[in-house]
């Protein structure tokens, strides 16, 4: 069982579409990430909150957009995406940076038509 | 910027036989992560390694962190079909919430 939370577990939508996923944990950590992971590859960083602020944006087109609301809550909207944006979105929460251990949660299939 | 490959990217054997993946980075690690994601699930945290030359193990696997802290390995001794996953390695940064992945390797095991 995992202690990240993630909803929807499948989501299809048209390219006009306007979509979030969301994210909840409740250990207590004060970091949240979304990873995006294509079939056969690792787990690409996309964006970090730390203390409910984000502190790292890896360059991830302005289609996503990521919140967080409180200290358990991640979300991630998603607006015009594109086929290629088709991917395991993952969700993942740690104490602390570095040295601290990811928990993921396990994921949402995100399918873009 | 930094990389972080592992090989083999596939590997493909008998129920009963050893395996062995390799995780070389391009720069010094501050610490390896190794996690193992089942086809179809999630990442999973294994195990950490922090010091040089450092050898964990856990029942059937065991993890070492090489000297120089470049590279890391683990070895899986009289697989299972349980141990059917991907193993990813990784640089959890000190200081940074960067967590940079290896490049993986699919384990399969035939039984």
């Amino acid at each position: 069982d995992t202690e990240v939370t993630q909803t929807p577990k499948h989501l299809v939508m048209g390219m006009t579409n306007k979509k979030s996923l969301k994210c909840e944990q409740h250990m207590g950590h004060r970091a949240m990430y979304w990873y995006k992971q294509k079939a056969k590859k690792p787990p690409e960083l996309m964006f970090v909150y730390s203390y409910e602020k984000l502190s790292i944006n890896e360059s991830v087109p302005s289609r996503f957009s990521p919140e967080c609301p409180n200290s358990s809550l991640l979300n991630l909207h998603l607006h015009a995406l594109q086929p290629e944006d088709s991917a395991l979105y993952l969700c993942a929460s740690s104490d602390g940076p570095g040295a601290n251990v990811l928990t993921f949660g396990a994921g949402s299939r995100l399918t873009v038509l | 910027g930094q990389q972080v490959m592992q090989i083999p990217q596939y590997q493909h054997v008998q129920e009963g036989e050893d395996f062995t993946t390799y995780c070389n980075s391009s720069t010094t690690l501050s610490n390896i992560q190794w996690y193992k994601q089942r086809p179809g699930g999630h990442p999973v945290f294994l195990i950490q390694l922090v010091k040089s030359g450092e050898v964990k193990k856990q029942k059937r696997l065991t993890f070492q962190f090489g000297e120089a802290k470049k590279n890391s390995s683990l070895h899986i001794t009289a697989t299972q079909t349980t141990d059917v996953g991907t193993y990813f390695c990784a640089d959890g940064t000190s200081g940074t919430y960067k967590y940079i992945f290896g490049t993986g390797t699919r384990l399969k095991v035939l039984a």
